[in-house]
């Protein structure tokens, strides 16, 4: 089985643009979630879809939405760039069906430089 | 609420030497306890988890790690270190929802 995949795995963006980054699941997995990792901050969650509704938040600004389509694929968007964007974002998938517990299985990871 | 703490950010440690790196959870509800590693400009990669049932949970490439509910710990061990050992390993939690919480990381260096 193929494993999650990320694109594009870096990007260089000026500030105040926008990017979308993109993430496709194991085949079969209904659940994405998404993080941002910095060296400061380390691994801090962003947000989570299942059945294309987001079910869960972290605690990040509404310049950072998400969506996910029927086929499981989703795509996470950054608003009005800043510095502090910069940083690796994981796409994680699991089953999605279960209440907990669920291994997630990253993907590469997007590298994102904001200039 | 959930939260992770990795006691040392920094681990080195010689080749053939036993590996131990510790993690701390807090939980307000039974925890679901994982250990993954990440090597440098990839993404995490699954060592073993805790779900229920036996607490000393074996995984990939000789891991091991403990479940002690009553020190709230789930420290993460291997017998023999050995040089592709060296990378970053992440403690997480996850309870209700499909939420982890991270630890920050301890960076493994292997000498030879």
């Amino acid at each position: 089985k193929a494993g999650v995949t990320q694109t594009p795995r870096y990007l260089i963006k000026t500030r105040g643009q926008q990017v979308t980054l993109s993430c496709s699941p194991i085949s079969g997995h209904r659940s994405v979630s998404w993080y941002q990792q910095t060296p400061g901050q380390g691994l801090q969650f962003l947000f989570e879809y299942f059945s294309e509704t987001q079910r869960n938040k972290g605690n990040f600004p509404g310049r950072f939405s998400g969506r996910q389509f029927s086929n499981s694929r989703s795509e996470m968007n950054v608003s009005t760039l800043e510095l502090g964007d910069s940083a690796l974002y994981l796409c994680a998938s699991s089953l999605g069906g279960g209440p907990t517990g669920e291994t997630q299985y990253f993907g590469p990871g997007t590298r994102l430089l904001v200039l | 609420a959930q939260s992770v703490t990795q006691l040392g950010s920094h681990v080195s440690v010689s080749e053939g030497a036993l590996v131990l790196l510790r993690c701390n959870y807090s939980s307000s509800v039974p925890p679901y306890l994982f250990w993954y590693v990440q090597y440098p400009n990839q993404g995490l990669q699954l060592l073993l988890k805790y779900t229920t049932g036996a607490t000393l949970v074996k995984g990939i490439n000789g891991f091991e790690a403990e479940f002690k509910k009553s020190e709230t710990s789930f420290h993460l061990t291997k017998p023999s270190a050995h040089m592709s050992d060296a990378a970053e390993y992440f403690c997480a939690v996850s309870a209700w929802g499909n939420q982890f919480y991270f630890g920050t990381g301890t960076s493994l260096t292997v000498i030879p």
